[in-house]
């Protein structure tokens, strides 16, 4: 069965540095969605992206995030000067079409910022 | 902005017992998923939910969606050990938006 991948599975940063989380989607899918979810929290919704822009993005999606689809397999998050508070899992998820289809969520990178 | 409430928070359940967990919205959604999560696993989508009222099971499960669209609640039946987790309501909005209750996370006394 097609399943969603991320890389890497844990990612230690210092705090400022920048890093980039990788996710590749379901290949026949077209909507593409980061969340992240902060230890013992609910899972919240970051961004979405769907046709090469953004279409969605929640307050916590500010200017020190931004997403990308260099390839057309390779979906990426990148978070500039990263914070403690960035500290979290962050699943990718994707759908085949909007309205509401499953979302298949990856099995999240866990991302350290010391 | 949508909130999605969820309780409750933790329940603790005797082997073979039955349970409740409640997702209510802030706003009237266009479909409400469920997902479960276990430990140091990620979500994994159980069902969707899309129409007033509407009412599925899956095995032990039942889910039920509200007349009004705003709430849901998943019932589990004589609950066994492989049910420990944490279940997850999400609710779509009209601009299709995914928002996530807290979760209920089940631990199971054998």
């Amino acid at each position: 069965e097609p399943e969603v991948t991320q890389t890497p599975s844990h990612q230690v940063t210092q705090m400022g540095q920048e890093v980039i989380l990788r996710c590749v989607p379901i290949s026949n899918h077209l909507y593409f969605y980061w969340y992240r979810q902060i230890l013992g929290q609910k899972v919240e919704f970051l961004v979405s992206f769907y046709n090469n822009e953004i279409s969605e993005k929640s307050e916590i999606f500010d200017d020190q995030f931004s997403v990308e689809r260099p390839d057309g397999s390779n979906f990426t998050l990148k978070i500039r000067s990263t914070k403690l508070e960035d500290s979290a899992m962050y699943f990718c998820a994707s759908q085949t079409g909007p309205k509401g289809d499953t979302q298949y969520f990856g099995p999240g990178t866990r991302l350290t910022v010391l | 902005g949508q909130q999605v409430m969820q309780i409750p928070q933790y329940q603790h359940v005797q082997e073979g017992e039955d349970f409740t967990t409640y997702c209510n919205s802030s706003t009237t959604l266009s479909n409400i998923q469920w997902y479960k999560q276990r430990p140091g696993g990620h979500p994994v989508f159980l069902i969707q939910l899309v129409k007033s009222g509407e009412v599925k099971k899956q095995k032990r499960l039942t889910f039920q969606f509200g007349e009004a669209k705003k709430n849901s609640s998943l019932h589990i039946t004589a609950t066994q050990t492989t049910d420990v987790g944490t279940y997850f309501c999400a609710g779509l909005s009209n601009d299709y938006k995914l928002s996530f209750g807290a979760g209920t996370t089940v631990t199971v006394r054998a």
